[in-house]
């Protein structure tokens, strides 16, 4: 069955890094692009950034633009997302996602790791 | 990209039909077949329940429905039951090769 399981989420002070990762499994990984989408503590969903399945090419909102990077290895079956410069408001749940292929949606996500941007 | 422009709640009796809407622009909803609907219980990671406005994942109850005019799509739920009392969210890819969620409708089930 197809699992996406993330980590990496901690307590960080702000303007510093930290790398999320997701490992899958359950499926034949480097067919398939990735997402990542976040939710702050009672807020609603907020797309992040979107990766091709070869990791070619990449996609990242507008709000973390220059401070994010999304990146993927295919023999791990692992895909990255390298934060910097993290701000309070980057203070979320996130989660990735596997895309529909050629249907622009998402369909198996995994449970989330949290990000606390505090001093 | 602003996000997407949902009511912040509907609520209806068990049996009702209820619909839900999403507010785009010509840049996103109005522009691509590419609108999905998420429905996230608390503590949960979202579910998709339509994706190309109109198709629902195998697994999802027929009850789930989506459709679109112009900028805006929708999402109906027919025989409301309890176990539909969540939030969802909108979701479309734009123009700019990103994707815009909405800020969400939390659905009572009375």
């Amino acid at each position: 069955q197809v699992q996406l399981v993330e980590s990496g989420g901690d307590v960080v002070q702000p303007g510093t890094s930290l790398r999320l990762s997701c490992a899958a499994s359950g499926f034949t990984f480097s067919n398939y692009a990735m997402h990542w989408v976040r939710q702050a503590p009672g807020k609603g969903l907020e797309w992040v950034a979107f990766i091709s399945y070869d990791g070619k090419i990449t996609y990242v909102a507008d709000s973390v633009k220059g401070r994010f990077t999304v990146s993927r290895d295919n023999s791990k079956y692992t895909v990255y997302v390298q934060m910097n410069s993290l701000r309070s408001e980057d203070t979320a749940v996130y989660y990735c996602a596997r895309d529909i292929s050629y249907h622009y949606s998402t369909d198996y996500w995994g449970q989330g790791t949290l990000v606390t941007v505090s001093s | 990209q602003s996000a997407l422009t949902q009511p912040a709640s509907v609520s209806g009796s068990p049996g009702q039909s209820i619909t839900i809407s999403c507010t785009g622009t010509r840049s996103d909803v109005g522009a691509y077949k590419y609108v999905s609907w998420y429905q996230q219980v608390p503590g949960k990671a979202p579910k998709v329940m339509i994706y190309d406005v109109n198709n629902r994942p195998s697994g999802v109850s027929d009850r789930f429905s989506g459709s679109k005019s112009g900028n805006t799509a929708s999402l109906t739920i027919s025989g409301l039951q309890a176990e539909d009392e969540a939030d969802y969210y909108c979701c479309s890819y734009t123009s700019s090769s990103t994707w815009v969620f909405g800020g969400g409708t939390k659905l009572t089930v009375l």
